[in-house]
């Protein structure tokens, strides 16, 4: 149980267009997801907290425009990063909180690698 | 976000030796700490959380938490090659805070 899947897992895309991202619980419902970006040798950086039904929290430094975060169900949270640049390409993870379940446990997805030429 | 430090290593160790990572934090008031393993390019896995001060185990993986002194380490005992990876140390209070992970490989 407690499986998180990320949709795509690889995404290349040329400079300025927009990319989504699916985060979905499979078998559990998650009133919060996490976003989170890698870049390579670094650790996970937690960009955004999205809560169902409700606005997104950003980090400090990460600009809400850009990066559109909607949790429209108990299973699916989306990422889309708009207008993407090469600066964008990063390794970005989801992570979910069953409903009802401790704030302790995170479940991951498996992330998406965005390249942006 | 919360500090969290990590040296990022890499740390060898020979198969069958005892791997140790270490952790320090920065909030005082944080409760609740993590040890996840990332293999390059996948996500990362739980491999235990401990709350309290003192030793936890879990099989081959030893977690130990000091809270005055801020620190959580981790040992691996009996290190098997499948054991290399990079190492995060998160510290959650609702939201995860990652250090940067150690690195560890175990030579065959």
């Amino acid at each position: 149980g407690a499986v998180v899947s990320q949709h795509p897992s690889r995404v290349i895309c040329k400079s300025g267009t927009s990319v989504k991202i699916e985060c979905r619980s499979l078998d559990f419902q998650a009133t919060t997801m996490f976003w989170y970006r890698q870049f390579p040798k670094q650790s996970l950086m937690l960009m955004a907290t999205s809560n169902e039904g409700s606005k997104a929290t950003y980090e400090q430094g990460v600009e809400k425009d850009k990066f559109l975060i909607n949790h429209a169900s108990l299973t699916l949270s989306t990422l889309t990063v708009t207008s993407a640049h090469p600066e964008d390409s990063s390794f970005y993870i989801c992570s979910a909180i069953p409903a009802g379940g401790q704030r302790t446990e995170q479940f991951f997805g498996p992330g998406t690698r965005l390249t942006v030429l | 976000q919360k500090e969290v430090e990590q040296n990022s290593g890499p740390l060898s160790v020979p198969e069958g030796a005892i791997a140790s990572l270490n952790c320090t934090y920065s909030d005082r008031g944080s409760q609740s700490f993590f040890w996840y393993r990332q293999y390059s390019g996948k996500s990362p896995e739980l491999i235990m959380f401990i709350y309290s001060n003192g030793d936890k185990e879990d099989g081959r993986f030893t977690a130990q938490l000091n809270k005055a002194s801020q620190y959580v380490s981790l040992l691996i005992r009996d290190s098997q090659p499948s054991d290399s990876a990079t190492y995060l140390c998160a510290v959650n209070d609702y939201k995860l805070s990652f250090g940067a992970g150690t690195t560890v490989t175990v030579r065959a």
